[in-house]
This record gives C-alpha cells, structure tokens and sequence, in this order.
C-alpha cells in the first residue's frame, strides 16, 4: 500500500494567515493526489484533484502543488470557514490512501 | 447537486453482517464509480473499496473478502454488506460518488455526511 504522511498534523493560525499543508506519498503517484476539507458532521469537501486543479466553486484561496512524491496544499489568505480537517488522498493505485489528517485551528 | 445518504442500523453485533445502503439524488449514476469509506472515532480515512455503475468492483485487501458491494441504478442506490463484523469496524461510514477525467484525475467529488455504526454485542 501506498502511506501518505501529512504534515503537520495540527496547526494553529489565524484569519488571514497564509497556511501550508504537506503530503508525502511513499513511492511515486504522478499527480493523482487530491486534498479534501471535512468539518465534524459534516460531508468531506474536495478542493483540489489532479494535484493542482481546484474543484468547481472551491474559493481561489486554496491552491494545490507538486508531482510525484511531494504535495502541498496553501491556502493564501485563512477565513473562518477553513478551519476544519484537512487530508491528502492518493489514487493512484489500490487501495486509495489517505494521509492521517492535519486540523488547522483558530 | 448530487446527495448520497447512508442508512442502516447503528448497531451490529460481533460476528455479524454489516449491511448498510446508499440513495442518491441529484444526479446519474452511470459514467461514475462508487464508494465506501469509512473512519473509526479518533482515526483517519480507510477506503474501503469502489464499484462502477456497469458491475465492477474492486475492494481494500485488508478487508480481504469480507466486503460485498451492489448497485441498484434503477433505484440510485449503492449497498455495502461487510461481513464478520468485530469492534475494529465500528466507524462512520461514507458513501461517495467518484469521478475520473484526462490528465491524472481521479477522485471523490461527492460524499455522503456518513453514518456511524458501531459493533457491540
């Protein structure tokens, strides 16, 4: 299996910050790395696919990086919405992979 | 917008089957893959497998053969049957839909709130 190692695995920042979020996959995956955002009770979210393709109607504060091995997810400016977990998932070969998370806190 | 919603019992009992169903309104399922994903209380996301609209599926080794997936187009409705069911396999569990296009994509683009269900004698 493919392990995705996120980190950090907390963070706290505040409204306005710039925030940087990595993934690492333990052998290549091209770009098949999307990042979701999941608020407690509610349905994951995905913000960026293919690596760096922001879903639509996703604001273009969250930007999405990097191929191969190494992946980050920024996003430029924090609103008190954003915070919520975030995960890294590979789809590049079964079975699909999720990092173990990182929680951005006020 | 495309809504999956879980249901199914909130509890099971060691050593049984795990049955849980997936409607979905808002959209086609043809041309998507489906899939279940689950996560234990306190920990991360485990895929469980996925199962395309035209019968193929493929699921998570670890649940080695455990796991039974269907669909229903003619009701838009996905199933999950996980059998030999132990406390480890108490979690939320999620239905989602998954899309795939050009350039390296492949990904979950709507997901169910979950429902959790815990194994408990």
């Amino acid at each position: 299996d493919i392990q995705m190692t996120q980190s950090p695995s907390s963070l706290s920042a505040s409204v306005g910050d710039r925030v940087i979020v990595t993934c690492r996959a333990s052998q290549t995956i091209s770009k098949y790395l999307n990042w979701y955002q999941h608020k407690p009770g509610k349905a994951p979210k995905v913000l960026i696919y293919a690596a760096s393709s922001l879903q639509s109607g996703v604001p273009s504060r969250f930007s999405g990086s990097g191929s191969g091995t190494d992946f980050t997810l920024t996003i430029s400016s924090l609103q008190p919405e954003d915070f919520a977990t975030y995960y890294c998932q590979q789809s590049y070969s079964i079975p699909f992979t999720f990092g173990q998370g990182t929680k951005l806190e006020i | 917008q495309v809504q999956p919603q879980e249901s199914g019992p909130g509890l099971v009992k060691p050593s049984e089957t795990l049955s849980l169903t997936c409607n979905v309104s808002g959209g086609f399922m043809s041309g998507y893959y489906w899939t279940w994903i689950r996560q234990p209380p306190g920990k991360g996301l485990e895929w469980i497998g996925y199962m395309y609209s035209g019968g193929t599926t493929k699921s998570n080794p670890s649940l080695k053969s455990r796991v039974v997936m269907s669909i229903d187009r003619s009701r838009n409705q996905i199933s999950l049957h996980l059998s030999s069911v132990t406390p480890a396999d108490t979690a939320v569990y999620h239905c989602a839909r998954g899309a795939i296009c050009a350039g390296d994509c492949d990904f979950i683009d709507f997901w169910g709130q979950g429902t959790l269900v815990t194994v408990a004698p």
